[in-house]
């Protein structure tokens, strides 16, 4: 059975900080990774998917890994503004027949100005 | 092109009631998925639907039910409500692409029960 987990659960760090978020995961045959945003009360944006034969993907500011091998994978924000402060979560997503993710707790990240 | 819709946006019930939540995928997606986040923690699976077939059933009770309509369409039916069941109700749509799928979410349905 699957489980995610992310830490820390809550991150406060100043304007222009690089940080890094962390994902780690109990099943190393992982289908696809993907990395959420969540602003509070509003649903799911997708940042990043990295799929299960990738290492990394980049978008701007961010850039996710994943290593499989250790159940592992984080998203790197580079330069961090007031405006990425939610609710990242990472979720897992299974092999099978369903497309099924299986997501973390989040972590809460605050950017202050 | 609208991306997943969900409605209502809000809805309040009391115990022992019955709800049905609707969502329309992306055009073009024929996969549709459903997943209960209560307030914080982590979404977690409910159903997945592809071409109005029941694909995936997480772990809940068979007071929830869904369908998928020809249009790709899906509601979610939650029977006798419970207290526990208030939550963010969210709706995805999937795509298929070269070597894996990506699942795209919806604004989400607050279900708050009384």
């Amino acid at each position: 059975k699957q489980e995610v987990t992310q830490i820390p659960a809550a991150l406060s760090v100043p304007e222009g900080e690089n940080l890094v978020l962390n994902c780690s995961f109990t099943d190393s045959a992982i289908y696809n990774l993907q990395w959420f945003r969540q602003d509070p009360g509003k649903g799911l944006t997708s940042l990043l998917l990295i799929q299960s034969s990738q290492r990394e993907q980049t978008s701007g500011r961010l850039n996710a890994s994943l290593d499989k091998s250790s159940g592992r994978s984080t998203l790197y924000i580079a330069a961090s503004q007031p405006g990425d402060s939610a609710t990242y979560l990472c979720a897992g997503g299974t092999q099978g027949g369903s497309e099924k993710l299986v997501f973390g707790k989040g972590t809460k990240l605050t950017v202050n100005p | 092109d609208a991306g997943v819709t969900q409605s209502p946006t809000h809805l309040i019930k009391t115990r022992g009631q019955q709800v049905t939540l609707r969502c329309s995928p992306i055009s073009g997606h024929k996969s549709v998925s459903w997943y209960q986040q209560v307030l914080g923690q982590g979404p977690q699976f409910i159903f997945q639907y592809y071409e109005k077939e029941e694909r995936g059933r997480g772990n809940f009770p068979d007071r929830f039910s869904a369908r998928q309509f020809p249009n790709y369409s899906s509601e979610l039916n939650v029977n006798a409500l419970l207290l526990g069941d208030s939550a963010l109700y969210l709706c995805a749509s999937s795509l298929v692409l070269a070597g894996g799928w990506t699942q795209y979410f919806g604004p989400g349905t607050r279900l708050l029960v009384l």
